[in-house]
Parts: structure tokens; sequence; C-alpha cells
């Protein structure tokens, strides 16, 4: 079982304004990083994979960037609204095997 | 919707009962997962089927068995199973086996199990 971290496991932010959260995870053996929005609910869906160092990725508001001789990847949320409360997971795949790490829950206040 | 069906969403179980759960996946993917999730946890690798053979056990007891009929259905057979098995069940699909291509995992959402 690989070691893939994330923090803070939750954090609180205003509506309007900008977030970001770490996911680091083994640089041995490294393919991709794979981000996902879990709503609760809902089924986790999937924002980005990334598998080069320095990729950087955006989907309207959210963008992730990757380091992997480091081994972090830092998602951001620009001007956080209300729809964007939800679980954020990471998962490396490292030697053939994808690992989840447990998970960022942001919650925006209005 | 995903595109990844689970059935059923709820499911309340005694210890000596015997239940599946059902997955079905209708995007033309190749690799099928179940997961679980157990409160406060990352979500853990359960089983692969890469077209239709399985090629990962990781380590789950023999109370779980997986089955998959063909490329679109998985099921989890359940039985006499312990109120530590209590946790989220999580199916999962990919074109490219242990998501190696760009658009990742889908998931469905979930059979809720609890056993009493």
């Amino acid at each position: 079982i690989l070691n893939v971290e994330q923090s803070p496991q939750s954090l609180h932010v205003q509506e309007g304004d900008s977030t970001n959260f770490t996911c680091s995870f083994p640089s041995s053996n490294f393919y991709a990083l794979h981000w996902y929005r879990w709503e609760t609910a809902k089924s986790p869906e999937a924002l980005f994979v990334m598998t080069l160092n320095g990729d950087e990725k955006k989907k309207g508001r959210i963008s992730a960037t990757l380091n992997t001789k480091e081994g972090y990847s830092y998602l951001y949320i620009k001007g956080s609204q209300p729809e964007d409360s939800a679980t954020y997971l990471c998962a490396s795949a490292n030697d053939y095997k994808l690992s989840f790490g447990a998970g960022t829950t942001v919650t925006v206040r209005a | 919707e995903t595109g990844v069906t689970q059935t059923p969403r709820h499911l309340v179980m005694g210890m000596t009962n015997k239940k599946s759960l059902k997955c079905e996946q209708h995007l033309g993917h190749n690799a099928m997962y179940w997961y679980k999730q157990s409160a406060k946890k990352p979500l853990e690798l359960m089983f692969v089927y890469s077209l239709e053979e399985r090629v990962e056990n990781n380590s789950v007891p023999s109370r779980f068995s997986p089955e998959c009929p063909n490329s679109s259905h998985l099921f989890l057979h359940l039985h006499t199973l312990q109120p530590e098995d209590s946790a989220l069940y999580l199916c999962a699909s990919s074109q490219e086996p242990l998501g190696q291509g760009e658009w990742g995992y889908t998931f469905g959402s979930g059979t809720r199990l609890t056993v009493v």
C-alpha cells in the first residue's frame, strides 16, 4: 500500500476567496496523478489526470499542478462558490497500482 | 448519471445472509474495479478486472467473491459478513487498466452496506 497523503483534512473558505491544498505521493515508479471531486451522495468525478513533471491543468476555476520529482501536487480553487463544497481526492499510480489519499473536504461558506 | 450504475444503493444484511452487489457500465471500458470506503479512510482497492480477467485481488477475505461475466457487468457476492464489513462499496471503470488513460476512473454512486 502506497502512502498518499492529503492536507489539510478539511478546510472552510469564504465564498469568493481562493484556496489550495496538497497531495503528496511516492515519486518512485510514478506513472500518473489523478484528482477527483466527490460531492455528498454523488459519485467521485474525475477532474484531472496528470503524468508529466510540471504539468498544469485547468477546468473552469479549478486548476492543478504536478511535481513528480518531489512528489506533490496542488489543487487550486479560484473564487470559491458554494457548489465547490466537496471532498477532493487525489490518487497516485505507482508500479501500476492506483492508491488514493483520504481526501480534503472543502466547505464554502456563503 | 456517470454511466456506471450500482444497485442496490442501500443494503442491510444479517451476518448469515448471502447477497450480491451489482455494477453495470455501458461506456465501452475495458477495466472494472471494486473499492471499499470505510469512514475517514482512503478508498481501498478490493478487486480489478481487465478484459474480464481478474488481475488484482488485494488480500480480500474470501467472504467477498467477485464475478465479471462480461465487460459490462461486475458483481460482488457477499456471504457471512461481519459488522466491520459495513462500509460504502464503490464500483469504477476505466478505458485502460489502472486508469493509465487520460480520463481516469468513472465511479458509480456506491452501495451503502450495513451488516447487523
